[in-house]
């Protein structure tokens, strides 16, 4: 079945510094992705997604490319904040379906 | 709009116990779906439903049941509680956004089973 890896974590990091969180993914086909963030206490929000190859999606200041060819979905920020702190999870779609499977989640910390 | 509201926030319930897990939306969306989520493992799909009166098994349904008699309400039974069940559980409506679909979570019902 389909199935999304990310990097272990917990990553901590510094403000400022440049992150990457990795993500690949093993499907049939053409699936969706998305990266999901969960703030401490709260529920998760979709971060951004792309639908094909080659797509970029982006918001915040936070990328990721489709990378068929590598079947990968990476993370990346310039210059993160505190704010940033969260947990980011990776996951996919199929088909234009609603249901997703996700990755176990990676746990960023970003300390002043 | 409140979007997804779960209660309640937090459960403690003995073993063999019962307890339904209440989810709403007042997004007029049609999919609703019930995530658990436990250390380590990410989201895993327990059960959803594409409109009232139609539900679904998803990867993980034992020991759960849902029903839909409205657009807005998903609630998730528990027939008789087991530690394994011990997680946090989301709720989610989705809406159509191009090709694929955006996923509104609920704050989470975090449960404790002993």
């Amino acid at each position: 079945g389909d199935s999304v890896t990310q990097m272990e974590g917990p990553v901590t990091l510094s403000e400022e510094a440049f992150l990457t969180i990795n993500c690949t993914y093993t499907a049939t086909g053409y699936p969706s992705l998305f990266w999901y963030v969960q703030y401490p206490g709260e529920g998760l929000q979709l971060l951004l997604k792309a639908t094909k190859a080659d797509d970029k999606g982006s918001n915040k200041g936070f990328e990721a490319t489709y990378r068929k060819e590598t079947t990968s979905f990476h993370l990346e920020k310039g210059s993160v904040q505190v704010s940033d702190s969260a947990v980011y999870f990776c996951a996919l779609s199929q088909g234009g379906s609603e249901k997703l499977v996700f990755g176990k989640g990676t746990k960023l910390t970003v300390n002043p | 709009n409140a979007g997804v509201t779960q209660t309640p926030k937090f459960q403690v319930l003995k073993t063999g116990q019962s307890m339904t897990l209440q989810c709403a939306q007042d997004m007029n969306h049609e999919y609703m779906s019930w995530y658990r989520q436990d250390p380590g493992m990410g989201l895993r799909l327990i059960h959803y439903s594409v409109g009232a009166g139609i539900t679904d098994q998803g990867e993980v349904p034992n020991g759960y049941n849902v029903s839909r008699s409205t657009t807005e309400d998903f609630p998730l039974r528990l027939l008789s509680a087991a530690p394994s069940q011990t997680s946090v559980y989301f709720c989610a409506s989705s809406r159509p956004d191009g090709s694929t679909y955006e996923q509104y979570f609920g704050p989470g019902t975090r449960l404790t089973v002993t």
